[in-house]
């Protein structure tokens, strides 16, 4: 069965203070495995995507990794405006669909 | 592009009565994506369309609901009757390959709230 799991749920950083987002899966037939984000109120945004392990990309303060199993989402010197939902999915060759973990929540403090 | 366009933002109504969100897609983009989300599930996917003929509509949770795309640029999602369970945001998404292959990119949601 196709599953995304994301660690931890919830983290609080200080601003400056670099940490990393988990993202596990399983999946029949990886077809891309995708990072979004989410502010309040508003849909997920597109953040990356990366289709092999090895593969890396970045994007100001964030670079996302990825192995045959995970995925990192690392954010280096966040500031309180990277404070949102960050939610990991993966295209599933099976289905072709994308599923969904359950989202990080990062509060970053001034 | 104005990208993929949601309404209404807001909706309330009591149980039993008829719903209907409406959805305009990027244009250009083939595939269209109907997903609700939750505290308790996060984010699920209900139906998609591929150039407005549903291809998996496996994620409908009822016959309550049901989605139309009559053309390229504009979907409805329908939930008759409703039920306070049904009270979700619901996003639409659209991609231009399917999902496995390319980003879906989410219109600003529908908060509905059954009474």
């Amino acid at each position: 069965e196709d599953q995304v799991t994301q660690s931890p749920e919830a983290l609080r950083l200080q601003e400056g203070e670099s940490s990393s987002l988990n993202c596990s899966y399983t999946v029949s037939g990886l077809r891309g495995l995708f990072w979004y984000r989410q502010d309040p109120g508003k849909g997920p945004e597109f953040l990356f995507t990366l289709y092999s392990a090895g593969e890396e990309k970045e994007k100001e303060r964030l670079k996302a990794t990825l192995t045959k199993k995970e995925s990192f989402l690392h954010i280096t010197a966040p500031k309180p405006e990277d404070s949102a939902t960050y939610l990991c999915a993966v295209g599933s060759g099976n289905t072709g669909k994308l599923i969904f973990g359950q989202g990080t929540t990062l509060q970053v403090k001034p | 592009d104005a990208g993929v366009i949601q309404s209404p933002r807001h909706e309330v109504t009591e149980m039993g009565q008829e719903v209907t969100l409406r959805c305009k897609p990027i244009s250009g983009h083939d595939y269209l994506f109907w997903y609700r989300q939750t505290m308790m599930r996060g984010l699920e996917l209900l139906i998609y369309f591929n150039n407005n003929v549903p291809i998996d509509d496996s994620g409908m949770p009822e016959d309550r609901f049901s989605a139309k795309m009559p053309n390229a640029s504009f979907s409805t999602l329908k939930i008759q009757p409703s039920e306070p369970r049904d009270s979700a945001v619901y996003f639409c998404a659209s991609s231009l390959v399917l999902a496995g292959y390319n980003e879906q990119f989410f219109g600003p949601g529908t908060r509905l709230t059954v009474l």
